[in-house]
């Protein structure tokens, strides 16, 4: 079936470790690629978009990721978290033949110990 | 700029019961959603409004969720009767566009049914 995975849901990291979690999607075609964060008891908020152009975007609070078209990725990384970034995180994806409904991968909890 | 809000953040109803939830998009967003999250899976499409029209409900469960967007504005949904597998948490989001765009989301109405 069609999807958005995550390959990790629960991770678990010291502070100033680096960070990468995994996603892929199995759609073809145009898509946008989006990483969402939800931290304890907030909203989801984003992290960061892919639409087009340079396949590394950054985002906000040192997060990057990268679209690699031939592996249907969008890695998320970090190169040192900090305990402020525990929370869930959210890869989804829209595509260009839908109404912008997201699809979600599975989340990864990030657990960073201070 | 205020953003999209939901209320209310719980609700914990007994099985059988009505529960309507509601989501104030941001001002100006002619596009919303709304997700769920049934614990231990992935956040999940349920519809998808232009102003007060739907235009995608293919995620809805069955004819117990009723969504309404009147006058295109705040967005309802009942869920009438609740059963045990509706225990999830709602989001809603909005958006200004379709494609090449970024949702915003509301924090959640955690919804319990027992």
């Amino acid at each position: 079936a069609q999807s958005v995975s995550q390959h990790n849901h629960h991770v678990i990291l010291s502070e100033a470790a680096s960070l990468e979690l995994g996603c892929n999607y199995s759609y073809g075609g145009t898509v946008n690629l989006f990483w969402y964060v939800q931290y304890p008891g907030q909203h989801l908020q984003l992290l960061l978009k892919y639409f087009s152009g340079d396949p590394l975007v950054k985002g906000i609070k040192g997060f990057e990721a990268e679209f690699i078209k031939s592996k249907f990725s969008f890695n998320l990384r970090k190169p040192s978290v900090q305990w402020s970034d525990t929370a869930e995180y959210f890869c989804a994806v829209t595509r260009s033949s839908n109404t912008g409904k997201l699809i979600f991968g599975q989340g990864t909890t990030l657990q960073v110990k201070p | 700029e205020a953003g999209v809000t939901q209320f209310p953040s719980h609700s914990v109803i007994e099985k059988g019961q009505t529960v309507t939830l509601r989501c104030d998009p941001i001002s100006g967003h002619d596009n919303l959603y709304w997700y769920r999250r049934v614990m231990g899976k992935e956040i999940k499409f349920l519809l998808h409004f232009v102003k007060e029209s739907k235009q995608d409900e293919s995620g809805m469960p069955n004819n117990r969720f009723l969504a309404e967007r009147t006058g295109g504005t705040y967005s309802t949904l009942k869920v009438q009767p609740a059963e045990l597998e509706d225990s999830g948490v709602y989001f809603c989001a909005s958006s200004f566009g379709l494609f090449n765009t970024e949702a915003f989301f509301g924090q959640g109405t955690r919804l319990t049914v027992v």
